[in-house]
């Protein structure tokens, strides 16, 4: 079965601190992607990383980076010094070729940066 | 990164009545278009996938007599709730993507309100 989960309903930290929201998936196929999407509190989804399943590398983006390892199944995606503005709903998801580049969805973690 | 936007953003309407929300690509060709539906802290729900110039693929479940969907160009889709009724209330979510983005974009979303 094609699955993602996000254990993480919901992760509260104060400003500065570093946070780390997990995904794990499971997937028959050899090709797949996953994704990372925020959602903050206007509702607008905003696309963060695509990872192909044969580019293991990770990759750091300013605050944000991204540790996939293919061993464990999982994407799991750090803030670095966290901000208010990273309050979110954060989803990681998955999609394959055979799909139609459907995405299956997590459920989300809420992310909460008080000040 | 492309940008899709979505009108109206938020709409009430009676019992009854239908309701047409419009997702456009602003600075690319979407090739597909996918509609979701989100209920409160929850996930995600594709409800159906567009294919320009085809008819759309509906997930199972979800009522096509219901939710028309329509995609007749490469920039616009529409999705016409017919006969609306307070269950189908709801955060609607277009996304739009082309061969040469394997991610999904999203429209800032729809608050319907049915009374």
């Amino acid at each position: 079965a094609q699955k993602v989960t996000q254990a993480q309903t919901e992760i509260s930290v104060v400003e500065k601190e570093d946070v780390t929201l997990d995904c794990v998936y499971e997937t028959r196929d050899t090709t797949y992607y996953l994704f990372w999407y925020k959602q903050p509190p206007s509702g607008e989804l905003v696309f963060l990383i695509r990872r192909n399943s044969f580019d293991e590398q990770n990759e750091i983006s300013g605050r944000y980076s991204w540790n996939f390892q293919k061993s464990t199944s999982s994407f799991n995606f750090t803030i670095t010094a966290s901000q208010v503005v990273d309050s979110a709903v954060y989803f990681c998801a998955l999609s394959w070729a055979g799909n139609n580049r459907k995405l299956i969805w997590g459920l989300g973690t809420s992310l909460a940066v008080n000040p | 990164g492309a940008v899709v936007s979505q009108h109206p953003s938020r709409v009430i309407c009676k019992s009854g009545t239908s309701v047409k929300i419009e997702c456009r690509s602003l600075d690319f060709q979407a090739t597909t278009m996918f509609w979701y539906r989100q209920f409160p802290k929850q996930s995600l729900m594709l409800m159906a996938t567009s294919n320009e110039g085809s008819k759309a693929t509906y997930e199972q479940g979800v009522e096509k007599d219901k939710f028309l969907i329509n995609h007749a160009s490469l920039t616009l889709s529409t999705l016409t709730v017919t006969s609306a009724h307070p269950e189908d209330s709801s955060f609607y979510i277009c996304s739009a993507r082309n061969s040469l983005y394997l991610e999904q974009y999203f429209g800032p979303g729809t608050r319907l309100t049915v009374t």
